[in-house]
């Protein structure tokens, strides 16, 4: 089974240029997580989605954030425009069914995104 | 809004021997569940154990087992006869029962010494 895919793994951008992260999930996972995990903290949930439907987007700064899952399935997580402190890694998760909580996260190997 | 503690930045331990990793969360829930997720140097994390809230009996898998005390929201993971391969971040991570969102701690970084 294949597992999340993220791609850039690497990306770096100047200040107030825009971004974007692609992410593909295990197929036929239903809830799709993003994550952003600054150096030396935990991952902080920035948006889930259950199908394409968006579960929770509370710590999303829409401002500048902006994330769909068209279909579904794949999902992009933009920055617009970028600043200093979005410099992190962007993790990717994917768990098989609903909200239920026994699901396990799947994670990606991340983007790492640096700001200059 | 839930919180997880994890006091202990950095840990080391000889490999063979035991280390227990320390993580304390605040909750008004009464039905949550409770993760250790494993992040190696290469940066996939991977989910080491898994801990239901109304289980009374800790968790075990393989040489991790869990220490959970509910009434203290305490849930420490025990790793015995450590590995180099278990040199890796652990994160601690809350997940409540309604909504799905997980809350983690901000890791331990282990190294296991040859």
């Amino acid at each position: 089974e294949a597992g999340v895919a993220q791609s850039p793994r690497y990306k770096i951008i100047e200040k107030r240029q825009s971004v974007a992260f692609w992410c593909n999930p295990i197929s036929g996972h239903a809830t799709l997580y993003w994550y952003q995990q600054i150096l030396g903290q935990g991952p902080k949930l920035l948006i889930q989605f259950q199908n394409n439907g968006v579960v929770d987007d509370s710590q999303l700064p829409k401002d500048r954030f902006s994330a769909e899952r068209l279909k579904g399935v794949d999902s992009t997580l933009k920055i617009q425009p970028a600043k200093l402190e979005d410099s992190a890694v962007y993790l990717c998760a994917s768990s098989p069914q609903g909200a239920a909580w026994q699901e396990t996260q799947y994670f990606g190997p991340g983007t790492r995104l640096l700001v200059l | 809004a839930q919180t997880v503690t994890q006091s202990q930045p950095e840990m080391s331990v000889q490999e063979a021997e035991t280390v227990t990793l320390s993580c304390t969360y605040d909750t008004s829930e009464n039905n949550y569940y409770l993760f250790w997720y494993k992040q190696p140097p290469s940066r996939q994390m991977i989910l080491v154990i898994r801990q239901e809230a109304y289980k009374q009996q800790n968790a075990t898998e393989n040489r991790f087992s869990v220490n959970f005390q509910k009434a203290a929201k305490s849930f420490s993971l025990k790793i015995s006869d450590s590995q180099l391969g278990d040199t890796a971040m652990y994160f601690c991570a809350f997940r409540s029962d309604n909504a799905g969102k997980s809350t983690f701690g901000d890791g331990t970084t282990l190294t296991v010494k040859p």
